[in-house]
């Protein structure tokens, strides 16, 4: 399979716990993105890269967000002190000259 | 601020009949707009775009309209199947294809056997 990966599927956590997920881009696109996605909801935009660079970030990243992308090839994004509203499905995209495309996101339960 | 809404939550359709689904924008700024399939579980699948230069593009069974006039964008399914049965998001970006995406809400296409 050469598409977007995501790992973990799914996450059940306590709230204050701290969560970290990987995405795996397809291979040779250099655009990494993240969304956030609640039920009913379109995706938000969180934040995205280009190689290794993070070159945005929504308002909506409080500080206890942070992602990296070390080597411009996969990518983590980390969740410190889990708060309940922070359950959602959490999507990754990578893209190079087209549209962005998806993984299967990673569904984190705060409880 | 600047949104992509749809206008309806829901469509039921006949399996066999066309469906169009809509989609307004209000940045007048887009060049570059796509359609995506979320089923259940999954995330968002990439049916078809098209850019600010063109007004139609045709897929496989879909058909991606742009009317830049009123800020509207529709998809339309030929022959809807079953497996049509999806979320369906139209996006938006001012910068071009390989860029972030401003989605819409969503609206649930239910295809009646």
């Amino acid at each position: 399979d050469t598409g977007v990966s995501q790992n973990p599927r799914h996450k059940i956590t306590k709230r204050g716990q701290n969560v970290t997920f990987r995405c795996d881009p397809i291979s040779e696109h250099n655009r990494l993105y993240w969304y956030r996605q609640t039920l009913g909801q379109g995706p938000e935009f969180l934040t995205y890269f280009q190689n290794e660079a993070q070159l945005e970030k929504s308002r909506l990243l409080s500080d206890r967000f942070s992602a990296e992308r070390p080597k411009g090839s996969f990518s983590t994004l980390e969740i410190q002190r889990t708060e309940q509203g922070d359950s959602a499905m959490y999507l990754c995209a990578s893209s190079f000259e087209g549209g962005l495309y998806f993984g299967p996101g990673t569904r984190l339960t705060v409880t | 601020g600047e949104s992509v809404g749809l206008h309806l939550p829901t469509l039921s359709v006949q399996e066999g009949d066309n469906s169009i689904i809509n989609c307004a924008y209000s940045n007048s700024a887009s060049d570059y707009f796509i359609w995506y399939k979320q089923e259940s579980g999954k995330g968002p699948q990439f049916i078809i775009d098209i850019r600010s230069n063109m007004d139609k593009r045709q897929g496989q069974r879909v058909t991606v309209l742009l009317n830049k006039t009123v800020k509207h964008l529709s998809l339309q399914i030929a022959a809807t199947q079953p497996g049509d049965s999806a979320v369906y998001f139209c996006a938006e970006s001012p910068t071009g294809a390989n860029s972030k995406l401003t989605f819409g809400k969503g609206i649930t296409l239910s295809v009646r056997p």
